[in-house]
Order: C-alpha cells, then structure tokens, then sequence
C-alpha cells in the first residue's frame, strides 16, 4: 500500500516565480492538509482540502493557494515566491487512524 | 489556543541508556497528542499517539509516551537508546478543526 506521494523532491526557483507542488495521499485517505517546515523549525499548518474545497487555512498569505482533485489529490501552488518560502513543503493525508506524512518537496527560492 | 512546547533544543545520552524527550501542551477540552520522528531532508513518521484511555502509549521502535493530565505533559520515552534513533522528535496536538499544532522540535542525539 503506497503511502503520500509528493513531487517534485527537490525544486529551484526564482523570486518572483510560481510553483506548483504536487501531493498523492495514501489510499482511502480522503483529506489532505499542506504543511511548511522552515529551517530549524516545526511544521507550520498552511491549509487542509476535503471534498475538493479548503477547509481550514493557516496564517498564510493569499500567494499560497490549492487545489484537490476527485481522486483526493492535491495540489499547492506559490505565488511571487519570496526569499523566505524556501521550506520543506509537506503533505499529509488524514483517515480516521490518523495522519500520515510524505517525504517533502525542497523548495529553494534564489 | 492550542499549543504544545518541547522545551529541549537537543537530547544527549549514551547508547543503551534510557531517554526522555519532554513534551508539555496547552488546549481547551480533551488533548489528541502525536510524536513524531524526522531523519534528515525526510518527512515525517509517526511514531505513536493518544487519544484516550491509558496513560502509557506504546508505539513504534519500542517507543513509548506517558499522558500526564495534570502536569499537561506527554513525555517520549525509550528503555534502551539506540545510536539510530538520532533524529528530530516533534510533539503535535490536534486541534478541533482537525490540523495538527507542532512543537519546535528537539533534536535526540545518542552517542555510542
């Protein structure tokens, strides 16, 4: 049984740019939450999708945005990337068991 | 608000010796508290978690945390430290709409 599926792994962009990071969840998950991990830091809630609609959404401004699939993916895109949204980019998929995580997209902003 | 704090930037103990990583949180209502270990640039896994019932949790690696009511505490615990459990530790709640509240982290460091 696959677990969370992110992509890219890794990614370079340039402030200013855009980003589009890409998230499978684990099968029969039906909700999937974005989280940012900055440096030295604890994963920071960004926004939760369920039923192809945000839920719930974090302190983040409007650059960051989503979009959930009917297949329960799910996709989270950056705006005029700034400097300071180099992070690790996880998705985890939640079921009544509980959450899982997957490894993370490395975004670096330069 | 819900929070939760780890109060420990870095853990240090010897290989074979038991650790402790500490976990204190503060919520309105009945707390749903997770640990979770990350090795480095990979995500995170779950390591166990309490929702009710007994006070010691039993979870992944032989890891095990204590639910404290009183002292709003959620220690992780090991009998036995293993140099491979060097990693990041996270404590999250879980808040009523569902997302989960992390700590800063500490980072566990067994030598041999």
């Amino acid at each position: 049984d696959a677990g969370v599926t992110q992509s890219p792994t890794h990614l370079i962009k340039t402030r200013g740019q855009q980003v589009t990071l890409r998230c499978s969840p684990k099968s029969g998950h039906d909700t999937v939450s974005w989280y940012q991990q900055a440096l030295g830091q604890g994963p920071q809630f960004i926004f939760q999708y369920y039923e192809e609609e945000e839920r719930q959404r974090g302190n983040f401004p409007d650059r960051f945005s989503g979009h959930q699939f009917p297949n329960y993916s799910s996709e989270l895109n950056v705006n005029a990337l700034l400097l300071g949204d180099s992070a690790l980019y996880l998705c985890a998929s939640k079921a009544i068991s509980g959450y899982t995580f997957g490894s993370g997209t490395r975004l670096t902003v330069v | 608000a819900q929070s939760v704090a780890q109060p420990e930037d870095q853990v240090n103990v010897a290989e074979g010796n038991p650790l402790t990583v500490k976990c204190t949180y503060s919520v309105s209502g009945n707390p749903y508290l997770f640990w979770y270990v990350q090795y480095p640039n990979r995500g995170l896994q779950f390591l166990l978690k309490y929702i009710t019932g007994d006070n010691l949790v039993k979870g992944s690696y032989g890891f095990e945390a204590e639910f404290n009511k009183s002292q709003t505490s959620f220690h992780l615990k090991k009998p036995s430290a293993l140099v491979s459990d060097s990693a990041l530790y996270f404590c999250a709640v879980r808040d009523s709409s569902y997302k989960l509240i992390f700590g800063s982290g500490t980072r566990l460091l067994v030598r041999p």
